[in-house]
């Protein structure tokens, strides 16, 4: 069973703060991902991830940044929290198999709060 | 304008029920079309997948495409409390590589 594992279920920070959202996943996934979900919003992708070491700017970049050093590891980065950045971040990974079926699989998700 | 519209509702329906979601779109480009449900403090996970126009059947639920009207949708049949989540649509065009565009999603509760 695929899993998609995120450090943090809740987690609070103060303005200005630098933040770190993990996500690791155990299948080997070349793709990976990070979104962040607002109600009224939707999901939105933030940034996502090739491969190690690439990466690729999604719909709502601004203030963020992301690490991927190494296959299972996806890191969201935050350089200098603010309040508009109160959300739910959900990191996913993506098998790519043979026909472009789309089996992204989430993790459990990161209630941000900053305060 | 959104490229991919759907009513957040909340919809409430009897057990037993068939419940209709739906999606339009504006991008006639999409090819892919998916239903994610994400039940209450879990990620989304993958229901239903489609390719193109048509419809496609699984157990109780039974998703349709229909590209000349750029809708989509998603029937559940004999509904049940477990059916209980937010639906999500989702769709992809062919040159997207692994985006997607997701719509707002319904919330969908079943009562026993």
């Amino acid at each position: 069973d695929v899993k998609v594992t995120q450090s943090s279920r809740y987690l609070v920070k103060r303005t200005g703060e630098k933040v770190f959202l993990e996500c690791v996943q155990d299948m080997d996934h070349e793709n990976m991902f990070w979104y962040r979900q607002d109600p009224g919003l939707g999901l939105r992708l933030i940034y996502f991830s090739y491969d190690v070491k690439m990466k690729e700017k999604g719909d709502i970049p601004e203030g963020y940044s992301v690490s991927r050093e190494k296959k299972e590891r996806f890191s969201l980065i935050l350089e200098s929290a603010s309040t508009n950045q109160t959300s739910m971040y959900l990191c996913a990974s993506r098998s790519t198999t043979i026909g472009g079926r789309e089996d992204q699989y989430f993790g459990p998700g990161t209630r941000l709060t900053v305060l | 304008q959104k490229e991919v519209e759907q009513d957040p509702g909340p919809l409430s329906v009897p057990e037993g029920a068939i419940v209709s979601l739906n999606c339009t779109y504006s991008n006639s480009a999409f090819q892919y079309f998916m239903w994610y449900r994400q039940y209450s403090r879990k990620g989304p996970e993958l229901l239903m997948y489609t390719y193109s126009s048509g419809n496609k059947e699984d157990g109780r639920f039974t998703a349709q495409v229909d590209k000349s009207s750029k809708y989509i949708s998603l029937f559940i049949r004999d509904s049940q409390p477990s059916d209980s989540a937010t639906y999500l649509c989702a769709m992809k065009w062919e040159t997207s590589g692994s985006r997607l565009t997701f719509g707002e999603g319904t919330q969908l509760t079943v009562n026993p």
